[in-house]
C-alpha cells in the first residue's frame, strides 16, 4: 500500500525558533503533497499544496514567509515554521496522492506532528 | 461557497448500529470520501463514492446520493474502538478535498 511517514511525531521548542517537519512517500512517488493543521477538535484545514519542483500554493490566510514549504525530490516534502509562537501550536499533518491509483483524490497520510511552542 | 455538513457528535452502544449523515455543496463532484480520525492522530481512510448507491466494506458501508448532495456512514455491531472522529471529505471539480468538520462518535458499553 502507499505509506507516508511524517518526522518529527512530536516537538517542543521555545518561541522564536524555527522548526522543520519532514514528510516521504515511502513506497511511491508523490507530485503533489497537501499540509494541514488541525486545532484541537476542529477540521483539518488545508494550509498549502506542495508540488515537486515548483512553488507550493498556500491557502488564504497562510503566511507564506512563516510557514515555508519545499518539495525538492518527488518523496520528500518539508514544513519549516519559522519563528514559531504559542499560537502556532497545532497538529501538522501532511498527505500525498498515489496516481498509480488513478486520480481519484484519495490521500495517504503521514503520522501528524504535534507541535507546542512555549 | 462549498459546505459540507456532518452532525458534530454522536452517541451509540455497543454492538449496535449507527449511521452518521454528512450533506455536501461543492463546485464540481470527484468523489466523496470517508476518513476514521482517532484522538491524537491523522486519519485512515475508510471508504470512498462516486457513483450513487452504497459499498459496503465489513463491518461498515457508506452511501451516496450524488442528486441529493447526500451520503452516509453506517457501522455496524459496533466496537468500542469505534469511538473516534469520522470526517466526510468531497473531492471538487480540482480534485480538492473539502473537508466536513467531522462527527465525534462515542460508544457506550
Amino acid at each position: 500500500g502507499a505509506v507516508v511517514s511524517q518526522h518529527p511525531s512530536r516537538v517542543i521548542c521555545k518561541s522564536g525558533t524555527s522548526v522543520k517537519i519532514e514528510c516521504r512517500s515511502l513506497d511511491f512517488q508523490a507530485t503533489t503533497m497537501f499540509w494541514y493543521r488541525q486545532f484541537p477538535k476542529q477540521s483539518l484545514m488545508l494550509m498549502a499544496t506542495s508540488n515537486e519542483g515548483s512553488k507550493a500554493t498556500y491557502e488564504q490566510g497562510v503566511e507564506k514567509d512563516k510557514f515555508l514549504i519545499n518539495h525538492a525530490s518527488l518523496t520528500l516534502s518539508t514544513l519549516t515554521v519559522t519563528s514559531a509562537h504559542p499560537e502556532d501550536s497545532s497538529f501538522y499533518i501532511c498527505s500525498a496522492r498515489d496516481h498509480r491509483r488513478g486520480d481519484t483524490g484519495e490521500l495517504f497520510f503521514g503520522e501528524g506532528s504535534r507541535l507546542t511552542v512555549l | 461557497g462549498q459546505n459540507i455538513d456532518q452532525p458534530t457528535e454522536m452517541t451509540a452502544t455497543e454492538g449496535a448500529i449507527v449511521q452518521i449523515n454528512c450533506t455536501y455543496q461543492t463546485s464540481g463532484f470527484n468523489g466523496l470520501f470517508w476518513y476514521q480520525q482517532h484522538a491524537g492522530e491523522a486519519p485512515t481512510f475508510l471508504s470512498y463514492n462516486v457513483l450513487d448507491g452504497l459499498e459496503e466494506k465489513g463491518r461498515f458501508s457508506s452511501f451516496l446520493s450524488r442528486s441529493k448532495g447526500y451520503s452516509y456512514l453506517l457501522l455496524k455491531e459496533l466496537q468500542m474502538k469505534d469511538s473516534a472522529s469520522y470526517l466526510c471529505a468531497v473531492a471538487d471539480s480540482n480534485y480538492q478535498l473539502i473537508w466536513g468538520a467531522g462527527t465525534k462518535l462515542i460508544i457506550k458499553p
